[in-house]
């Protein structure tokens, strides 16, 4: 079946640092894929889309600044977290459409961050 | 626009007890509709899905969901809860065309009552 793989699983990083994270589609071509952020015991909150090889598209309210995708193949999209601040700390997912039929969507494992 | 709306954050049934699920969406458009389910500290994993044809949906672990356009809502149900049930679940809704991204309800916290 279709498998997104997204790394770390968890990281700690130090305030003023840049994280990043790593979606991959091991198994599929994902054209489009998809950056949530999800605060404890709340939904998932879209941040951006991001098709391959073009630049992401961000959801409103969202710093393109502070979280750089990128979307430079069709089995790899990275989340970097810049400068990052302890309001920072969270649970991102990503996702990926394909792999599931034409109207499938395959999430990653997610990856918790903290920002000390 | 698309919303979505799941009726009760926090649903508890007993072990072998049915499940229900509540979900209303709002879209302009026929929509697709979506249920996961997410383990703590773990990603969303597809139960089922609604894109068109038949409204009822099995999906794995037995559940199900019918979609009623007349009350805009795609309702998950399960026959007999299992200890194993519990977990967060999502209802998500997508445009099929455009940006075909997903808008997730709230989400419900099911526990299972031994």
């Amino acid at each position: 079946g279709a498998v997104v793989s997204q790394h770390p699983s968890w990281v700690i990083c130090k305030s003023g640092t840049s994280v990043k994270i790593e979606c991959r589609s091991l198994d599929f071509q994902a054209t489009t894929m998809f950056w949530y952020r999800q605060f404890p015991k709340q939904s998932l909150m879209l941040m951006a889309t991001s098709n391959e090889g073009s630049k992401a598209t961000y959801e409103q309210g969202v710093e393109k600044d502070k979280f750089l995708i990128n979307h430079a193949s069709l089995t790899l999209s990275t989340l970097t977290v810049t400068s990052a601040h302890p309001e920072d700390s969270s649970f991102y997912i990503c996702s990926a459409r394909g792999g599931q039929g034409n109207y499938g969507y395959t999430f990653g494992s997610g990856t918790r961050l903290t920002v000390v | 626009a698309q919303s979505v709306t799941q009726l009760g954050s926090h649903v508890s049934v007993s072990e072998g007890a049915l499940v229900l699920l509540r979900c209303n969406y709002s879209s302009s458009v026929p929509p697709y509709l979506f249920w996961y389910v997410q383990y703590p500290n773990q990603g969303l994993q597809l139960l089922l899905k609604y894109t068109t044809g038949a409204t009822l949906v099995k999906g794995i672990n037995g559940f199900e969901a019918e979609f009623k356009k007349s009350e805009t809502s795609f309702h998950l149900t399960k026959p007999s809860a299992h200890m194993s049930d519990a977990a967060e679940y999502f209802c998500a809704v997508s445009n099929p065309t455009g940006a075909q991204k997903l808008v997730f309800g709230q989400g419900t916290r099911l526990t299972i009552n031994p």
